[in-house]
């Protein structure tokens, strides 16, 4: 079974550009989640969709991230335009279903680095 | 809020011992606590997934336990091996709530 795959895996812009990740979860899964880890933390958790419906983006600074899972399946996590504390490595996983409707484990991608200088 | 804790940040030990890592939730209202590894310049890889219900879980050289009501997990990796080096999270699912991850043990195992 494939994994969760994520491209890019490195990525460096400058302040102010604009940057897009691509994540392709497990075959079948119908939630998808996109994480934010910055160096020596946790991933926080920024948007989770169920099929094509976003669930819940309380922590997604909308005003420069946007994200969207168009088909239900692939999806797209953008930011413009980028800030220096942006730099993190962004990580897409994916679930059967919401944790909450069951015990589902997460599988995650590799992750794409981003470095804004 | 829920906020998770995991000490100690790092931890260097000779191969072969056992050891254990913690992990703290400050909301007991959890819907499961999951354990994963996470390698340099990798994704995080599932280790275990305790449900609320339960109270430990075993899989192989790992024993993960639960206690709620105190808040607390603890993970134990037995006959450690230079392999296991890694950094740990442990992460809880609470009602309502986002999936919420701690902070990360940094494990170096030495040969």
């Amino acid at each position: 079974e494939a994994g969760v795959a994520q491209s890019p895996r490195y990525k460096i812009i400058e302040k102010r550009q604009s940057v897009a990740f691509w994540c392709n979860p497990i075959s079948g899964h119908a939630t998808l989640y996109w994480y934010q880890q910055i160096l020596g933390q946790g991933p926080k958790l920024l948007i989770q969709f169920q099929n094509n419906g976003v669930v819940d983006d309380s922590q997604l600074p909308k005003d420069r991230f946007s994200a969207e899972r168009l088909k239900g399946v692939d999806s797209t996590l953008k930011i413009q335009p980028a800030k220096l504390e942006d730099s993190a490595v962004y990580l897409c996983a994916s679930s059967l279903a919401l944790q909450g409707q069951g015990l589902y484990e997460q599988y995650f991608g590799p992750g794409t680095r981003l470095t804004v200088t | 809020k829920q906020e998770v804790t995991q000490i100690p940040a790092a931890l260097s030990v000779p191969e072969g011992e056992n050891l254990v890592l913690n992990c703290s939730f400050t909301d007991s209202a959890i819907y499961n606590l999951q354990w994963f590894r996470q390698d340099p310049g990798k994704g995080l890889t599932s280790l275990l997934l305790i449900q609320s219900s339960q109270r430990e879980q075993t899989s192989g050289r790992l024993n993960a336990s639960l206690d709620k009501s105190s808040g607390r997990s603890t993970l134990y990796i037995a006959a450690s091996q230079p392999g296991d080096s890694a950094t740990y999270l442990c992460a809880v699912w609470v009602y309502g709530q986002n999936f919420v991850f701690g902070p990360g043990t940094r494990l170096s195992v030495l040969p």
